[in-house]
């Protein structure tokens, strides 16, 4: 069955270093999301992106992060300048066009900030 | 999007059927009910979606009332591997729409 994949299951970065989290979404899927969920919390939406471009983004969103679909198969989350806080379980998740759009989502990727 | 109200946990025995409750009085007429659950840290798993009919796959079932204000999500044979948050989303289905995750339900199965 078709899954959504993401790499590295967990990274490790010192504060103001740059990251890039790495997803491969359902290869017939359209429309990608990344979510966050700090430890102990709910999970929190933080961009969606269709047609090589945002689509949404929640306030938790800032110009630190970017997202990116550098080729047919990959869509990326960078944080450019990370800090403590930004220490989660980030999630990629996709959708096809449907009768519920349902997302289906990655595994995650735990990010510590140090 | 309309809010959802669960319980906070429950538990079920190993075998049984376990029937998560979820209550959304304000929901609207375009807006559909789906459940997502979450084992330990991993990411969240679609389990089903409904509008207003009940629906049924190889997971569980989706139990809508008639009045759409509230559902139960069974699962018919819980097993120990089922003890994970149970979260009931409501949304309208559009691409663009995120999903909106609240505390959900901590269901424990016991042996």
């Amino acid at each position: 069955e078709p899954e959504v994949t993401q790499t590295p299951s967990h990274q490790v970065t010192q504060m103001g270093q740059e990251v890039i989290l790495r997803c491969v979404p359902i290869s017939n899927h359209l429309y990608f999301y990344w979510y966050r969920q700090i430890l102990g919390q709910k999970v929190e939406f933080l961009v969606s992106f269709y047609n090589n471009e945002i689509s949404e983004k929640s306030e938790i969103f800032d110009d630190q992060f970017s997202v990116e679909r550098p080729d047919g198969s990959n869509f990326t989350l960078k944080i450019r300048s990370t800090k403590l806080e930004d220490s989660a379980m980030y999630f990629c998740a996709s959708t096809l066009p449907g009768q519920g759009y349902e997302q289906y989502f990655g595994p995650g990727t735990r990010l510590t900030v140090t | 999007d309309a809010k959802t109200t669960q319980p906070t946990s429950m538990d079920c025995a190993e075998g049984r059927a376990a029937n998560l409750p979820c209550n959304h009085s304000t929901i609207s007429g375009n807006e559909y009910v789906y459940w997502y659950r979450q084992i330990h840290s991993q990411g969240p798993q679609y389990i089903i979606h409904g509008l207003k009919n009940n629906e049924t796959n190889e997971m569980a079932s989706l139990i809508i009332t008639e009045d759409r204000k509230s559902s139960t999500l069974i699962l018919p044979h819980a097993t120990l591997r089922d003890t994970a948050v149970y979260y009931c989303i409501v949304r309208v289905a559009l691409l663009s729409n995120d999903m909106r995750f609240g505390a959900g339900t901590r269901l424990t199965v016991k042996p």
